[in-house]
């Protein structure tokens, strides 16, 4: 009865090579979100859907498309992945007022 | 839009010693503030948030953090911090209308010493 919940959990694969990412909650949430944290830590917002609507799509490079079939579920494709997108990818989703409730992450290596 | 600031990249302290997490938010409207707590290899869980009502708010496992909103700050305490308290601490600010989008800061590294 995960709340969030992000498959795989690690993600090792090779440059120019495409990938998915699955997040599904079961809070009832109407907002979900993907999340970049890289090395440092640094956690940056990638993209929002509401009730299975971009709301947000912050400078992210087109490789990188979400996809949201329905309200519980945020999918994230890359495609060519580049060395550079080796980095840990959080699903969130968030009740009214904006608490956020994380996934446990993807760690995902490129190589 | 909002700004956070986490005025200290990493903190270390010895067990049962009192901790501060500094954080401080910029912002033209009123806001909602949140610290979460990040454990090694976790995703991000909530300690506390501030919404409205009394500026002193208190959270899971013993952590507690004060809106002050002349200095647009909110510090999070802890009296005697514990070696599983080890984590990274993250600070985030949302406006309280609108669409909620959270701005977080870059953490804080809380390094509890024996």
């Amino acid at each position: 009865d995960t709340a969030v919940s992000q498959t795989p959990k690690y993600l090792v694969t090779q440059m120019g090579n495409d990938k998915s990412i699955k997040c599904e909650q079961n809070l009832g949430h109407d907002t979900m979100y993907w999340y970049k944290q890289d090395s440092k830590k640094f956690l940056k917002i990638m993209f929002s859907y509401n009730n299975k609507e971009l709301i947000i799509n912050e400078t992210v490079p087109n490789r990188f498309s979400p996809k949201s079939p329905d309200k519980a579920h945020l999918n994230l494709h890359i495609n060519s992945l580049e060395l550079g997108d080796s980095a840990v990818y959080f699903c969130a989703s968030s009740s009214s007022r904006g608490t956020q409730y994380f996934g446990p992450g993807t760690r995902l290596l490129v190589l | 839009a909002q700004s956070v600031t986490q005025l200290d990249s990493q903190v270390p302290v010895f067990e049962e010693a009192p901790v501060e997490l500094r954080c401080n938010y910029s912002s033209s409207v009123s806001v909602y503030l949140f610290w979460y707590v990040q454990y090694p290899n976790q995703g991000l869980q909530l300690l506390l948030k501030y919404l409205s009502g009394s500026t002193l708010v208190k959270g899971i496992n013993g952590f507690e953090a004060e809106f002050n909103k002349s200095q647009t700050s909110f510090h999070l305490r802890k009296p005697s911090v514990h070696i599983s308290d080890t984590a990274e601490y993250f600070c985030a600010v949302s406006a309280s209308g609108g669409s909620y989008i959270p701005t977080f800061g870059r953490g804080t590294s809380l390094i509890v010493h024996p």
